[in-house]
């Protein structure tokens, strides 16, 4: 079972970029796939996107080319990067290992809340 | 991609049996067998449950079982201990390389 921990800053204005990283130890990146997920107080969970250690990336559609990931072998972590941030991007972001197959996520982080305000 | 409808809440006695339904589409649930559930204490991060409709992780009792039925996928808990209230959320695949959830249950067990 790996570890992951999720890093950045807990407080982005409006309309400027969040940038969250998740360090993963344990075990090495470089097998798995890695999601970055969120979760607005109060409410569901919503799936960002997920990244292979090669760089392949896929993202959630609903969330309109605002996002960005990346890997970094070396230090075993990868990205996350949402830009033109609103009110409605506040939640508690999450980074997961993902399994067999990258669609059900075995480890977690413990969550970083990210508020949106000025 | 809406997301999966699923009841806000469900209850039961320490003992009893209770199941979480969680409702989609031919183009999620019906259309493909990448359900997963999680189970989330509050402020804790979700621990997978369940996966591939059916399938349990190793360490996760054989109490939480998963099923689907067209454009509807189950969770059963049976034999309700008091450290199973929390909040359950239910995922599938999408198709279109899209993954959604379903809004949670918050159970009970009274």
């Amino acid at each position: 079972q790996v570890q992951l921990q999720e890093s950045g800053p807990g407080l982005v204005k409006p309309s400027e970029t969040l940038s969250l990283t998740c360090t993963v130890s344990g075990g090495s990146i470089r097998s798995y796939y890695w999601s970055w997920l969120r979760q607005p107080a109060g409410s569901g969970l919503e799936w960002i996107g997920r990244i292979y250690f090669t760089g392949n990336t896929i993202y959630n559609p609903s969330l309109k080319g605002r996002v960005t990931m990346s890997v970094d072998t070396s230090k075993n972590q990868f990205s996350l990067k949402l830009n033109s941030v609103t009110a409605a991007d506040t939640a508690v972001y999450y980074c997961a290992r993902g399994g067999e197959r990258w669609l059900q996520f075995d480890d977690w982080g413990q969550g970083t809340l990210v508020t949106v305000s000025s | 991609q809406s997301a999966l409808t699923q009841p806000p809440s469900a209850s039961g006695s320490p003992g009893q049996s209770v199941t979480i339904s969680c409702t989609g589409s031919s183009s999620d649930i019906g259309g493909y067998n990448y359900v997963s559930w999680y189970k989330q204490h509050p402020g804790k991060a979700p621990k997978l449950m369940i996966y591939d409709v059916s399938e349990r992780p190793s360490g996760v009792p054989d109490r939480f079982s998963g099923s689907k039925s067209g454009n509807t996928a189950s969770l059963t808990v049976s034999g309700l201990q008091a450290e199973d209230e929390a909040d359950y959320y239910c995922s599938s695949y999408a198709g279109s390389n899209n993954l959604i959830f379903g809004g949670g249950t918050k159970l009970t067990v009274l």
